[in-house]
């Protein structure tokens, strides 16, 4: 069965440092999705990507996140200077299409420990 | 800003009875609901929707109940097995002429089934 895949699994990283998180979404999937879960909280929305580009986003991200979709099977989250707050779980998702109901597919997430 | 709430964090029910997981929402323009499951270290992964166009949905052993005057909905598992054991997050989708699709989750109920 087609899974979305998230590497790595755990990144730990100095406060400043920059960080890039991969994700393999399902290979005929169109729609992207980074979510994240800081430790105790719900799950959040950050950003959604379709078409090489941006569809919608949270405020949460702001400009030290950006995203990318480097070649035709990797999708990236990059935070540009970490801090604290960013520690938390980072769960890729993707979807055939966004039609309402259409369910994403979730990776099984990359834990960041900011230090 | 709690759109949609899980009021309970844990539920705990003997194997082969009812599980009922409840979710409450105060967007009235959701118009699509789901339930994600989710196992320790694991990616959420869907199990049930329902549109709000409709109050019932069935999958199985899983039923989701929608009360849109109430703003209101369940999730019902019958029987209960200890496989169900996990965290189950009620997640809404707004209405899809202004959204790409990005869910919105709840805290999550922690279900424990006991053998």
């Amino acid at each position: 069965e087609p899974e979305v895949t998230q590497t790595p699994s755990h990144q730990v990283t100095q406060m400043g440092q920059e960080v890039i998180l991969r994700c393999v979404p399902i290979s005929n999937h169109l729609y992207f999705y980074w979510y994240r879960q800081i430790l105790g909280q719900k799950v959040e929305f950050l950003v959604s990507f379709y078409n090489n580009e941006i569809s919608e986003k949270s405020e949460i991200f702001d400009d030290q996140f950006s995203v990318e979709r480097p070649d035709g099977s990797n999708f990236t989250l990059k935070i540009r200077s970490t801090k604290l707050e960013d520690s938390a779980m980072y769960f890729c998702a993707s979807s055939e299409e966004t039609r309402v109901g259409n369910e994403q597919f979730f990776g099984p997430g990359t834990r960041l420990t900011v230090l | 800003d709690q759109q949609v709430k899980q009021n309970s964090p844990s539920l705990s029910v003997q194997e082969g009875r009812i599980s009922i997981l409840n979710c409450d929402y105060t967007n009235s323009m959701f118009d699509y609901f789901l339930w994600y499951k989710k196992y320790p270290a694991e990616g959420p992964t869907f199990l049930i929707s329902i549109s709000s166009i409709k109050d019932k949905n069935e999958d199985g052993r899983f039923t989701v109940f929608l009360n849109k005057s109430a703003k209101h909905l369940s999730l019902h598992i019958v029987p209960s097995q200890p496989g169900d054991s996990a965290v189950y997050f009620c997640a809404a989708i707004l209405n899809y002429g202004g959204s790409q699709g990005n869910l919105i989750f709840g805290k999550g109920t922690k279900l424990s089934v006991k053998p």
